[in-house]
Formats: C-alpha cells, structure tokens, sequence
C-alpha cells in the first residue's frame, strides 16, 4: 500500500513563476491538507480539501490556490512566487469519518527553491 | 491563543545515550497530542498518539507522557542511535485531527 506521494520533489523556480505541487493521499483517504514548512520551522496549514472543496484555509494570500480531484488526489498552485515562498511543501492525507477527521499521514514534500 | 512551544530547540547526545524532549501547550479545547520525527527534508513520521485521558504511550525506545493538567507533555529516548538525528515534532490538535497545531521542533543530534 503506497503512503502519500507527492511530486516532484525538488523544484527551482524564478520570482514572478508560477507553479503547481501534486499530492495523491494514501490509498482509502478523502481528504488532503497542504502545509508551508520554512527552514527550521513547523508546518503551517495551508489549507485543506474535501469533497473537491477547499473546506478550510490558513492564512495565506489568494496566490496559493488548490484542487482536488475526483480521485482525491491534489494540486497546490502558486502564482507569482516570491522569495519567501521557498520552502518544503508537505501534503497530509486523512479519512473524514462524519464530522470527525483520523490522523494524518504526510507525504515526503516538495522542496521549492524561488531564486 | 493556541500555541505550542517545545525546547530545547536542539540537542547533541552521544550514541546510547537516554534524552527528553519537551512540549507545553495552550490549544483548547485538547483533542489530542501526536509526536512526529522528522528526517531532514523529509516529511514527518507519527510516533505517538495520546488522547486527554491518556498519560503514557510508548513506541519502541520512543515513550510519550502527557499531563493534560499542566498541558505538558515529554518524549523520551533511550539508548539512543544514530539514525535518532532528526526534528521531533509535537503536534496540538483541537476538535479533532482537522484543526493541528504545530511546534517548531527539537533538532537532536545523535553522535557516535
């Protein structure tokens, strides 16, 4: 059973780019969070989909923008990077269980360089 | 606010050697606390899970204390090994696993 993949996984891109991460969760999942994690920081949620729908959202500009695919997989779309965008992008995958969410799995992450 | 803070904020031990990490936290309402290690690069890996009513969970020469009164909560290792060198993670989830909140992480070093 493959865990939560995620590609690619090293990326390099110029100020201005714009670019898009994909996240296919563990196999029997239907939810996925995107987390920003700087150097030597914790993760910060990005937001997190379900159903196809952004269902909650951390704090960040409109330029980080999601989708969700029928078959749960995921992408993270940033336009109009900035060097501070640089950083491992992580995926984690759950099961909504009704109201209730189980733990989250994450994926290996994508390292964003923005130069 | 919810917060989680853990220290040190890094550690260098000799291999075989036992250490604690530390997490204090002020998420409420508590649903449950996780400890993460997490390879440099990596994604980070669940080693314990403990809910409010819970005090102690081990995992191999990983064991976990929580003390929901204090909202603390401790990781120790022991007989450490050189693959032990990584970030662990104490991660806060309030109403469930949809709302975490994150430390930013004890770096241990683990030297031979």
């Amino acid at each position: 059973d493959a865990g939560v993949t995620q590609s690619p996984t090293h990326l390099i891109k110029t100020r201005g780019q714009q670019v898009t991460l994909r996240c296919s969760p563990k196999s029997g999942h239907d939810t996925v969070s995107w987390y920003q994690q700087a150097l030597g920081q914790g993760p910060q949620f990005i937001f997190q989909y379900y159903e196809e729908e952004e269902r909650q959202r951390g704090n960040f500009p409109d330029r980080f923008s999601g989708h969700q695919f029928p078959n749960y997989s995921s992408e993270l779309n940033v336009n109009a990077l900035l060097l501070g965008d640089s950083a491992l992008y992580l995926c984690a995958s759950s099961f909504r269980s009704g109201s209730s969410y189980n733990e989250q799995f994450f994926g290996p992450g994508t390292r964003l360089t923005v130069l | 606010k919810n917060q989680v803070e853990q220290s040190p904020q890094s550690l260098i031990i000799l291999e075989g050697k036992n250490c604690t990490l530390q997490c204090n936290y002020t998420v409420s309402p508590f649903s449950n606390l996780r400890w993460y290690k997490q390879d440099t690069g990596r994604g980070p890996v669940s080693l314990t899970i403990m809910t409010f009513s819970e005090n102690t969970k081990s995992n191999g020469r990983y064991t976990a204390t929580l003390d929901a009164d204090t909202k603390q909560s401790s990781l120790h290792i022991t007989a450490s090994q050189l693959s032990d060198s990584a970030s662990y993670i104490c991660v806060v989830s309030a109403n469930g696993a949809n709302n975490l909140f994150f430390g930013t992480g004890t770096r241990l070093t683990v030297i031979p």
